[in-house]
């Protein structure tokens, strides 16, 4: 089973900083099955990037995707105010388990 | 446009069997390639993938769960449900039902909260 680790645990940063969050695998992916998704205090995730760099429909230009192999890269150009939340990288290319990161927290400086 | 509902109870008894369904609304479950999710996450903690289902019947479980883990679809009532037996405190989380396919997870239920409690 593939098992994702992502850093750091938290970012703090201001409104209009650039945010470089990473994901890295235990074993090779397959670029084509790398998603990033954020979260929000009491809802459900929502899905920004998959094929390791291609943005899911309606998300801003500001969230780019970028790595293969087993080194991924989220990152948001300039944080807007709704960004701060839990961001988290999922891998669903290999069987049999389509696993989670543990998530980076991106917080207010 | 297409949503997703997860319904059950809210409350299961340690050694018992949690069964949540979720009901597909606005489109049809067969249509597309579309695999049939359920993900868990416990209060204040990270997503825990339990296992998927395509309309076809076929199924892939964590396998830290497989042992207990049975997800079945049913075409008839645009339906697809989990059943996760011996449940313990360990279980308690808030469950989601999703839809995915080869570009990611992109459609999510609110999710339910199962508390697992004699």
């Amino acid at each position: 089973e593939i098992v994702l680790t992502q850093s750091p645990g938290t970012l703090s940063l201001s409104p209009g900083e650039r945010a470089t969050l990473s994901c890295r695998a235990s074993q090779s992916v397959s670029s084509s099955y790398l998603a990033w998704y954020q979260q929000k205090p009491g809802q459900a995730p929502r899905l920004l990037i998959y094929g390791a760099s291609s943005r899911a429909t309606g998300i801003p230009d500001r969230f780019s995707g970028s790595g293969s192999g087993t080194d991924f890269t989220l990152t948001i150009s300039r944080l807007e105010p709704e960004d701060f939340a839990v961001y988290y990288c999922q891998q669903y290319g290999s069987s049999p388990g389509f696993t989670f990161g543990p998530g980076t927290k991106v917080d207010i400086k | 446009q297409v949503q997703l509902q997860e319904s059950g109870p809210g409350l299961v008894k340690p050694s018992q069997t949690l069964s949540l369904t979720c009901t597909v609304s606005g489109g049809s479950i067969s249509s597309g390639s579309y695999y049939w999710s359920w993900i868990r996450q416990p209060a204040g903690k990270g997503l825990e993938w339990i296992g998927r289902i395509y309309t076809s019947g076929s199924t892939n479980y964590n396998p830290s769960l497989k042992s207990r883990v049975t997800i079945s679809v049913d075409t008839s009532k645009n339906q697809f449900s989990l059943k996760l037996s011996s449940v313990t405190a360990a279980d308690t989380a808030v469950y989601y039902c999703a839809r995915g396919d080869l570009l990611g997870t992109d459609l999510w239920g609110q999710g339910t909260l199962v508390t697992v409690s004699s």
